[in-house]
């Protein structure tokens, strides 16, 4: 049973143009939220996190909302450029846990020129 | 500073066969982390050492697998008897004390025949 969810397996967008990358999850007890880039050939890397006393997080390009009610996050990357193209994990942890996030199933993004 | 490395990158090797997957965390990083990806699906947490202890391995999918972590550096992961359900990506990742952030190896592409 799947907590987090990535429900677009892939997203293709013009360069220039904005990235919007969505995540949902089931869990109540997740109140920390993290967006993790993945080349081929390389592990995840971290990209930009959200807490759930905040409903948005913003990293130049990258901004990642969160609607605590719908239990729904999304991430922005605007303007979007071909160096993005990555797979994008959506994850999630619980406080006075262990910071082991729990992974969605990812989604390929792939920024066209 | 190196990151986490993991070796070997592939493994190809028949049902019943023995497979062990090395990690080498980042010097000073008390936790050590393995997941595994299927193909397609979400990063699935296997276990967590904190140094040379396993603080969690409730991920762990049965008996065939054994992790350790011996003198607290580097980690192995052993597959006996491989089965071709064990086919995926295993990452390692790594942590300071306290850190929230984790740092991610490049994997190792296990294939079971």
């Amino acid at each position: 049973d799947q907590q987090v969810k990535q429900n677009s397996p892939s997203l293709s967008v013009q360069e220039g143009r904005i990235s919007i990358l969505n995540c949902d999850y089931t869990n109540s007890m997740f109140d920390y939220f993290l967006w993790y880039k993945k080349y081929p050939a390389e592990g995840p890397t971290f990209l930009i996190s959200i807490s759930s006393i905040k409903d948005k997080n913003e990293d130049g390009r990258f901004t990642v909302f969160l609607n605590k009610s719908a239990k729904h996050l999304s991430l922005h990357i605007v303007p979007s450029q071909p160096g993005d193209s990555a797979v994008y994990f959506c994850a999630a942890t619980a406080s006075g846990g262990s910071y082991i996030p729990t992974f969605g199933r990812g989604t390929s993004l792939i920024v066209h020129p | 500073e190196a990151g986490v490395t993991q070796f070997p990158s592939h493994s190809v090797i028949e049902k019943g066969q023995t497979v062990t997957l090395r990690c080498d965390p980042i010097s000073g990083h008390d936790n050590l982390y393995w997941y595994r990806r299927v193909m397609g699906k979400e990063i699935k947490f296997l276990l967590h050492f904190v140094k040379e202890s396993k603080q969690d391995e409730s991920g762990m999918p049965n008996n065939r697998f054994l992790a350790e972590r011996t003198g607290g550096t580097y980690s192995t992961l052993k597959v006996q008897p491989a089965e071709l359900e064990d086919s995926g990506v295993y990452f390692c990742a790594s942590s300071q004390v306290g850190g929230s952030e984790q740092f991610f190896g490049p994997g190792t592409r296990l294939t079971v025949l």
